[in-house]
Order: C-alpha cells, then sequence, then structure tokens
C-alpha cells in the first residue's frame, strides 16, 4: 500500500509570497488532515476533509490560508501572503474513516519564509 | 480548549537504561489518547488508548492510561539508540465528526551509546 504522498519536501519563499503544497492520501482513504508542526511544538490541525467537504476548519487563519479536496482525492493547501511565523512543517494525513481506524502521516513539506 | 501536556519536554539517558515519559490532557468528550513516535517528519503510530487500566504493549514499549487522574505514561525499557526520537501524545475529542487530534509538544528523548 503506497503511503501518503507529499510535495514539494522543501520550500523557501520571501514574506507576501504565495505557496502551494499538494497531497495525495492513501488510495480509499476518505477522510485528510491538515496540520501545522512549528519547530519545537506539536502538530496543530488546519483542517479535516471528510472525501470533499469540510468538516472542521476552526483552526485555519482563514484570512491568509486556503484549502480544497477537490473530487474527494487529492489536496491542495495554498497560503497567501505568507508570514515569517508560518515557517513550519506542513503535514498531510489520512485515514479510511477517522482516528479509531488509525491514519498515516505524509512526510510533510518543510516552509521556510524568509 | 483542549490541552495536552508532556513531560519532561527533553530527556537524555543511556543505552539499556528504562525511561517514563508523562502525558496530562484536559479536554473536553474524551475518546482517546494516542502515542506517536517522530524521527524524521512523519509520526508514526505506537498506540491507542481509550479504557483506564488497560495496559497496550508492543515489544520493549508499554503505555497505560488513568481516565480519573487524565493522564497516561509510555515506558520503554532496555532503551536502544534507535529509540532517539520525540514522542507525540495526542488526544481525541467527541466533536460531532470532527475528529482531528490535539497534541502536546513532545518529549525529545535521546539514547546515547
Amino acid at each position: 500500500e503506497a503511503g501518503v504522498a507529499q510535495s514539494p519536501r522543501y520550500k523557501i519563499i520571501e514574506k507576501r509570497q504565495s505557496v502551494a503544497f499538494w497531497c495525495n492520501p492513501i488510495s480509499g482513504h476518505a477522510t485528510l488532515y491538515w496540520y501545522q508542526q512549528i519547530l519545537g511544538q506539536g502538530p496543530k490541525l488546519l483542517i479535516q476533509f471528510q472525501n470533499n467537504g469540510v468538516v472542521d476548519d476552526s483552526q485555519l487563519p482563514k484570512d491568509r490560508f486556503s484549502a480544497e479536496r477537490l473530487k474527494g482525492v487529492d489536496s491542495t493547501l495554498k497560503i497567501q501572503p505568507a508570514k515569517l511565523e508560518d515557517s513550519a512543517v506542513y503535514l498531510c494525513a489520512s485515514s479510511l474513516a477517522g482516528v479509531v481506524y488509525g491514519y498515516t502521516f505524509g512526510s510533510g513539506t518543510r516552509l521556510t519564509v524568509v | 480548549e483542549d490541552k495536552v501536556v508532556q513531560s519532561p519536554l527533553s530527556l537524555v539517558v543511556h543505552e539499556g537504561d528504562t525511561v517514563t515519559l508523562n502525558c496530562s490532557y484536559e479536554v473536553t468528550n474524551f475518546r482517546s489518547l494516542l502515542w506517536y513516535k517522530q524521527e524524521k517528519k512523519a509520526p508514526t503510530f505506537l498506540f491507542m488508548l481509550t479504557s483506564s487500566g488497560i495496559e497496550k504493549k508492543s515489544g520493549r514499549l508499554s503505555s497505560i492510561l488513568d481516565k480519573k487522574e487524565l493522564f497516561s505514561i509510555l515506558n520503554i525499557t532496555a532503551t536502544q539508540t534507535g529509540d532517539s526520537a520525540v514522542y507525540l501524545c495526542a488526544v481525541e475529542a467527541i466533536r460531532g465528526g470532527a475528529d482531528g487530534l490535539t497534541f502536546g509538544k513532545g518529549t525529545h528523548l535521546i539514547i546515547q551509546p
């Protein structure tokens, strides 16, 4: 079974630029999550999708962050414009049907904003 | 607001030692507590705990949950250098269809040869 694929692996941008991250979940996984992990912190949930609908985006800074999951498969997370404090690893995870079935993290995208 | 506190934040021990990592939580509508190991980027699943007092074991690792006192411990016996990692504790709360996890800051464990 292929894992959760994320790209790019690394990205360096200047503040006020925009950036997008891509996630391809495990085939058949209906639930997809984006987490932000700042250095020295645990991951923080940004958004949860069930198929192509948003279940929870209460911690997503909607003035600059957006996410979509077209067709209920791949997902993209965008930041526009980026701030220095957005420097973090962005982790995508997917699950068959929620935490009780276990979920798998991707390797993440490390974003540095300079 | 859900809260997870891990201690210690960092720990350095020698190979062969036994370590105990702590996790306390405050969460509304608790459903489960999970432990993950994070070596490079992707956290890897260790345990899911839902019931008090039932120890889960996997090789040299074990974990137990106390739902009355709202904490969990992760034990690693006969530590090896390969156990060096950040150990993350997370809680899942019942919030309708939302089941994202709230993580602690992690315990950075270093095993010296």
